[in-house]
């Protein structure tokens, strides 16, 4: 059975600070990974996914994702924040990369401060 | 090109009345996925519909939850006698055919719906 942590249901940023977004997985076997984002008033995007390849994942604007097995993680982080990036991430896992077994986490609210 | 289309985007029911959720996919796309967001909580699967097949409906609620693709038109979700639990943001994807990879989904903006 896979599940998804993640901590904190709101963050807030000043514009240029860094991004850290926290995620923690349960999975029985190895695990895919992934990371939407839904800007307001729109569908959720695929930002980056980890599919066993590399660790570190890189994805859209900027963003990117690493996978630490060890610690169970896959927290996603961006260097400097710019105020486009506020909006609702979403964290996710699944045992394949079938649509219908994705399970999602509660999502965190990024907030930029000017 | 036109995205997924999700509407109403808010739906307000009074308690016991049916609400209907439609979702018109992307162009060519023959693949449908609902998901039901409840408050704090992350998007959970409901249903996976093919034209005029449901293939998956493992996350569905046994009674009062109802979906449908037909050849022509929307899909629906069909929620009968709602109470009060209901109320979430549900999501509607799409993929094209033959790709069920959720790197092929397409998100609409979701339906919020309200029991009253």
């Amino acid at each position: 059975a896979q599940s998804v942590t993640q901590l904190g249901s709101h963050v807030s940023v000043s514009e240029g600070a860094l991004v850290l977004l926290r995620c923690n997985y349960s999975s029985s076997v190895p695990p895919y990974l992934f990371w939407y984002v839904q800007y307001p008033n729109q569908g959720l995007q695929l930002l980056l996914k980890y599919t066993s390849a590399a660790t570190l994942v890189k994805g859209i604007n900027g963003f990117e994702a690493e996978f630490k097995k060890s610690e169970t993680s896959f927290h996603l982080t961006k260097p400097s924040a710019h105020m486009s990036d506020a909006a609702e991430y979403f964290c996710a896992v699944s045992a394949d990369s079938s649509a219908s077994k994705i399970i999602f986490g509660s999502g965190t609210r990024l907030s930029i401060r000017p | 090109n036109a995205g997924v289309m999700q509407n109403p985007r808010h739906l307000v029911r009074r308690r016991g009345q049916e609400a209907r959720l439609r979702c018109s996919p992307m162009k060519g796309h023959s693949h449908v996925y609902w998901y039901r967001q409840l408050p704090e909580e992350g998007l959970k699967f409901m249903v996976y519909l093919q034209k005029e097949n449901i293939i998956d409906e493992s996350g569905m609620p046994k009674e009062r939850f109802s979906a449908e693709f037909p050849k022509e038109g929307p899909s629906i979700l069909r929620i009968q006698q709602v109470v009060r639990g209901d109320s979430a943001a549900y999501f509607c994807a799409s993929s094209p055919p033959y790709q069920t990879d959720n790197e092929k989904l397409f998100f609409g903006s979701g339906t919020q719906l309200s029991v009253l």
